[in-house]
């Protein structure tokens, strides 16, 4: 069974700094691209980041590029989001997601439960 | 990026009913599209891709079609466990949601 848990969310101040953390299981982790989407009440959901199955490859929304990296350890079944110079516009429930194969830009077959970030004073 | 754009945004309708929610891309994306569910504090689910392709385990109840910028979900007869909110994603080029449909109970 396919499982994706998050974890790291939580409060910060505008201007920090915060690492989301995804661990799976239940596939071969290395054969697939992997995905963070989050979800806001006002602008639903935006794809935040990819990364290549190899983790070689990265790639970013226009929101985050910059701020974000996202990366992933294959030996730990992990995947990670870096979030620096948060903004209050970067609250959000932040999914981790599976791409279908190995290609970037893909559908999302599972997905995490979501992990609640606050940027906030 | 490419925008999608959803209609209607919410639709009320009883268990039994046809369902029919449109997505309509801003540039034609090759059927490269997929739709989800999600209910209430949990996670979006996958119900179709390749726009007509159902996800393993969905109800056939459920089917998709469209070419070009415009694509169709269809919920044949609606189910007391299909109200949720619905999104259409396309993944031709920089993945992109549309802004969701909300099936609420008549």
């Amino acid at each position: 069974e396919v499982q994706l848990l998050e974890s790291g969310g939580g409060l910060v101040q505008p201007g920090g700094s915060l690492t989301l953390s995804c661990a799976a299981s239940g596939f071969t982790f290395s054969s697939y691209a992997m995905s963070w989407v989050r979800q806001t009440p006002g602008k639903g959901l935006e794809w935040v980041s990819a990364v290549s199955n190899s983790g070689g490859s990265a790639y970013y929304a226009d929101s985050v590029k910059g701020r974000f990296t996202i990366s992933r350890d294959n030996s730990k079944n992990t995947l990670y989001l870096q979030m620096n110079s948060l903004r209050a516009e970067d609250t959000a429930v932040y999914y981790c997601a599976k791409g279908y194969s190995s290609s970037w830009s893909s559908y999302f077959d599972y997905w995490g439960q979501g992990t609640l970030v606050t940027v906030s004073s | 990026d490419i925008q999608m754009t959803q209609s209607p945004s919410s639709l009320s309708a009883s268990v039994g009913d046809r369902v029919t929610i449109t997505c309509r891309a801003s540039q034609g994306i090759s059927n490269s599209l997929a739709w989800y569910q999600q209910k209430p504090g949990k996670a979006p689910k996958l119900l179709l891709y390749a726009a007509s392709r159902l996800e393993n385990g969905v109800p056939s109840r459920f089917s998709g079609s469209g070419s070009g910028t415009d694509y169709t979900l269809t919920i044949s007869s609606l189910q007391p466990e299909d109200f949720a909110t619905y999104y259409c994603q396309q993944y031709y080029s920089t993945p992109t949601f549309g802004g969701g449909t909300k099936v609420e109970i008549k």
